[in-house]
Protein backbone atom coordinates (compact mmCIF):
# COMPACT_ATOMS: atom_id res chain seq x y z
CA UNK A 1 0.00 0.00 0.00
CA UNK A 2 0.59 3.69 -0.17
CA UNK A 3 2.75 4.94 2.50
CA UNK A 4 4.44 8.39 3.56
CA UNK A 5 7.91 8.62 5.70
CA UNK A 6 8.85 12.02 7.31
CA UNK A 7 11.70 12.87 9.53
CA UNK A 8 10.93 12.78 13.33
CA UNK A 9 10.90 16.32 15.18
CA UNK A 10 10.58 18.69 16.11
CA UNK A 11 13.10 20.24 14.53
CA UNK A 12 14.39 23.42 16.19
CA UNK A 13 16.28 26.27 14.19
CA UNK A 14 17.25 30.06 14.33
CA UNK A 15 15.86 32.52 12.41
CA UNK A 16 17.17 32.62 8.98
CA UNK A 17 18.94 29.45 9.11
CA UNK A 18 18.05 26.92 6.33
CA UNK A 19 15.17 23.97 6.91
CA UNK A 20 15.30 20.57 5.12
CA UNK A 21 12.47 18.37 5.99
CA UNK A 22 12.76 14.91 4.82
CA UNK A 23 10.16 13.55 3.00
CA UNK A 24 10.36 10.01 1.32
CA UNK A 25 7.13 7.81 -0.02
CA UNK A 26 5.99 4.43 -1.29
CA UNK A 27 3.22 4.31 -4.27
CA UNK A 28 2.73 2.46 -7.11
CA UNK A 29 2.23 4.65 -10.16
CA UNK A 30 3.23 8.48 -10.13
CA UNK A 31 1.21 10.31 -7.30
CA UNK A 32 0.42 13.83 -6.68
CA UNK A 33 2.75 14.77 -3.65
CA UNK A 34 1.49 17.45 -1.58
CA UNK A 35 3.04 19.29 1.59
CA UNK A 36 0.32 20.96 4.23
CA UNK A 37 1.07 23.13 6.79
CA UNK A 38 -0.85 23.59 9.96
CA UNK A 39 -0.20 26.24 12.35
CA UNK A 40 -0.94 26.60 16.28
CA UNK A 41 -4.45 26.02 16.65
CA UNK A 42 -5.65 26.03 12.80
CA UNK A 43 -6.75 23.62 10.15
CA UNK A 44 -4.20 22.20 7.40
CA UNK A 45 -3.57 24.29 4.07
CA UNK A 46 -1.94 23.34 1.84
CA UNK A 47 1.22 24.41 1.03
CA UNK A 48 2.51 23.59 -2.40
CA UNK A 49 2.40 20.49 -4.61
CA UNK A 50 3.83 19.06 -7.28
CA UNK A 51 2.55 15.89 -9.73
CA UNK A 52 4.81 14.88 -11.73
CA UNK A 53 8.68 13.84 -11.76
CA UNK A 54 10.93 16.34 -11.70
CA UNK A 55 8.39 19.14 -10.70
CA UNK A 56 9.15 21.88 -8.40
CA UNK A 57 6.16 22.88 -6.15
CA UNK A 58 7.15 26.71 -4.94
CA UNK A 59 5.25 29.03 -2.34
CA UNK A 60 5.95 30.94 0.33
CA UNK A 61 9.67 30.51 -0.26
CA UNK A 62 9.43 26.58 0.11
CA UNK A 63 10.42 24.51 -1.96
CA UNK A 64 10.16 20.80 -3.08
CA UNK A 65 11.21 18.73 -5.72
CA UNK A 66 9.34 15.66 -7.03
CA UNK A 67 12.32 12.79 -6.93
CA UNK A 68 11.17 9.61 -9.14
CA UNK A 69 14.15 7.78 -8.98
CA UNK A 70 14.48 9.15 -4.96
CA UNK A 71 10.92 8.37 -4.19
CA UNK A 72 11.24 11.74 -2.33
CA UNK A 73 10.04 15.14 -1.92
CA UNK A 74 11.84 16.93 0.51
CA UNK A 75 10.60 20.61 1.88
CA UNK A 76 13.20 23.52 1.71
CA UNK A 77 13.39 26.88 2.92
CA UNK A 78 16.18 29.09 2.69
CA UNK A 79 15.90 30.97 5.35
CA UNK A 80 13.17 30.67 8.26
CA UNK A 81 11.04 33.06 10.14
CA UNK A 82 9.67 32.87 13.62
CA UNK A 83 5.85 33.11 11.72
CA UNK A 84 7.29 29.43 9.89
CA UNK A 85 6.29 27.25 13.09
CA UNK A 86 4.33 24.74 12.59
CA UNK A 87 3.37 21.28 11.91
CA UNK A 88 4.12 20.18 8.18
CA UNK A 89 2.72 17.27 6.62
CA UNK A 90 3.94 15.50 3.73
CA UNK A 91 1.32 13.77 1.50
CA UNK A 92 0.64 11.64 -1.69
CA UNK A 93 -2.34 10.86 -3.93
CA UNK A 94 -1.49 7.89 -5.37
CA UNK A 95 -3.62 7.40 -9.16
CA UNK A 96 -6.54 5.21 -8.94
CA UNK A 97 -6.65 6.38 -5.25
CA UNK A 98 -10.10 8.15 -5.39
CA UNK A 99 -8.85 11.25 -4.40
CA UNK A 100 -7.50 9.66 -1.03
CA UNK A 101 -4.64 11.84 0.34
CA UNK A 102 -1.81 9.22 2.81
CA UNK A 103 -0.20 11.61 5.21
CA UNK A 104 3.45 11.23 6.82
CA UNK A 105 3.23 11.46 10.74
CA UNK A 106 4.44 15.06 10.94
CA UNK A 107 7.32 17.37 11.59
CA UNK A 108 7.10 20.01 13.91
CA UNK A 109 9.63 23.04 12.93
CA UNK A 110 10.29 25.27 15.88
CA UNK A 111 12.38 28.81 14.80
CA UNK A 112 13.51 30.83 17.62
CA UNK A 113 14.75 34.61 17.54
CA UNK B 1 -10.00 26.95 -3.50
CA UNK B 2 -13.09 26.52 -1.47
CA UNK B 3 -14.11 27.99 2.52
CA UNK B 4 -14.57 25.71 4.54
CA UNK B 5 -16.30 25.92 7.65
CA UNK B 6 -17.15 23.40 10.93
CA UNK B 7 -19.66 23.17 13.48
CA UNK B 8 -18.78 23.36 16.68
CA UNK B 9 -14.48 24.30 16.77
CA UNK B 10 -14.69 22.43 20.10
CA UNK B 11 -16.60 20.38 22.73
CA UNK B 12 -15.97 18.46 25.62
CA UNK B 13 -18.48 15.64 26.09
CA UNK B 14 -19.24 12.75 28.32
CA UNK B 15 -18.67 9.01 27.98
CA UNK B 16 -21.30 7.32 26.05
CA UNK B 17 -23.00 10.45 24.09
CA UNK B 18 -22.98 11.42 20.94
CA UNK B 19 -21.83 14.50 19.25
CA UNK B 20 -22.74 15.28 15.47
CA UNK B 21 -19.91 17.97 13.32
CA UNK B 22 -21.09 19.69 10.53
CA UNK B 23 -19.00 21.03 7.54
CA UNK B 24 -20.71 23.33 5.45
CA UNK B 25 -18.50 24.26 2.08
CA UNK B 26 -19.12 27.54 0.40
CA UNK B 27 -19.39 25.85 -3.01
CA UNK B 28 -20.52 22.82 -4.56
CA UNK B 29 -18.39 19.87 -3.98
CA UNK B 30 -18.47 16.60 -5.66
CA UNK B 31 -16.31 14.36 -2.82
CA UNK B 32 -16.13 15.20 0.82
CA UNK B 33 -13.79 13.46 3.62
CA UNK B 34 -13.44 13.29 7.12
CA UNK B 35 -10.06 12.61 9.05
CA UNK B 36 -9.27 11.71 12.59
CA UNK B 37 -6.32 13.50 14.29
CA UNK B 38 -5.06 12.30 17.34
CA UNK B 39 -3.09 14.09 19.61
CA UNK B 40 0.57 14.43 18.07
CA UNK B 41 -0.08 12.24 15.42
CA UNK B 42 -0.83 12.76 11.66
CA UNK B 43 -4.60 12.04 9.85
CA UNK B 44 -6.41 8.90 9.10
CA UNK B 45 -9.14 9.09 6.59
CA UNK B 46 -12.71 7.85 8.42
CA UNK B 47 -14.70 7.75 5.46
CA UNK B 48 -14.91 9.62 2.38
CA UNK B 49 -18.85 10.99 1.44
CA UNK B 50 -19.91 11.78 -1.96
CA UNK B 51 -23.21 13.15 -2.52
CA UNK B 52 -26.17 10.45 -3.64
CA UNK B 53 -24.23 7.72 -2.17
CA UNK B 54 -23.23 5.89 1.07
CA UNK B 55 -20.30 6.86 2.57
CA UNK B 56 -16.93 4.82 1.71
CA UNK B 57 -15.47 3.71 5.34
CA UNK B 58 -11.57 3.16 5.74
CA UNK B 59 -10.30 0.20 7.50
CA UNK B 60 -10.96 0.31 10.69
CA UNK B 61 -13.89 2.76 11.25
CA UNK B 62 -17.45 1.30 10.73
CA UNK B 63 -20.59 3.54 10.45
CA UNK B 64 -22.22 2.59 13.17
CA UNK B 65 -19.71 4.19 15.15
CA UNK B 66 -19.26 6.97 12.52
CA UNK B 67 -22.18 7.35 10.96
CA UNK B 68 -22.30 10.15 7.74
CA UNK B 69 -24.54 12.49 6.67
CA UNK B 70 -24.19 13.80 3.07
CA UNK B 71 -27.66 15.63 1.96
CA UNK B 72 -26.74 17.87 -0.85
CA UNK B 73 -22.87 19.25 -3.23
CA UNK B 74 -22.10 21.74 0.17
CA UNK B 75 -23.11 19.80 3.14
CA UNK B 76 -21.92 16.78 5.42
CA UNK B 77 -22.09 15.47 8.72
CA UNK B 78 -20.09 13.22 10.85
CA UNK B 79 -21.34 12.08 13.99
CA UNK B 80 -18.93 10.27 16.69
CA UNK B 81 -21.12 7.75 18.76
CA UNK B 82 -21.49 6.31 21.92
CA UNK B 83 -18.10 8.51 22.49
CA UNK B 84 -15.13 6.88 24.73
CA UNK B 85 -12.34 8.60 25.92
CA UNK B 86 -9.96 7.04 23.17
CA UNK B 87 -12.61 9.14 20.49
CA UNK B 88 -10.92 12.68 22.05
CA UNK B 89 -9.34 13.82 18.55
CA UNK B 90 -9.65 16.46 16.24
CA UNK B 91 -11.91 15.32 13.36
CA UNK B 92 -11.41 17.24 10.06
CA UNK B 93 -13.23 17.78 7.35
CA UNK B 94 -12.00 18.43 3.89
CA UNK B 95 -13.21 18.91 0.40
CA UNK B 96 -11.96 17.93 -3.38
CA UNK B 97 -14.02 20.05 -6.12
CA UNK B 98 -13.97 17.17 -8.48
CA UNK B 99 -13.22 13.21 -8.41
CA UNK B 100 -10.39 14.70 -10.81
CA UNK B 101 -8.95 17.63 -8.38
CA UNK B 102 -6.06 16.11 -6.65
CA UNK B 103 -6.10 19.01 -4.17
CA UNK B 104 -7.70 18.88 -1.10
CA UNK B 105 -9.10 22.08 1.03
CA UNK B 106 -9.37 21.18 5.14
CA UNK B 107 -11.98 22.95 7.21
CA UNK B 108 -9.97 24.19 10.37
CA UNK B 109 -11.19 21.24 12.14
CA UNK B 110 -13.55 20.02 15.62
CA UNK B 111 -11.54 19.42 18.77
CA UNK B 112 -13.64 16.47 20.53
CA UNK B 113 -12.92 15.97 24.73
CA UNK B 114 -14.18 12.90 26.23
CA UNK B 115 -14.33 12.66 29.58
Amino acid sequence: GNSVTQMEGPVTLSEEAFLTINCTYTATGYPSLFWYVQYPGEGLQLLLKATKADDKGSNKGFEATYRKETTSFHLEKGSVQVSDSAVYFCALRSTGGGNKLTFGTGTQLKVEL
Amino acid sequence: SAVISQKPSRDICQRGTSLTIQCQVDSQVTMMFWYRQQPGQSLTLIATANQGSEATYESGFVIDKFPISRPNLTFSTLTVSNMSPEDSSIYLCSVAPTVSTDTQYFGPGTRLTVL
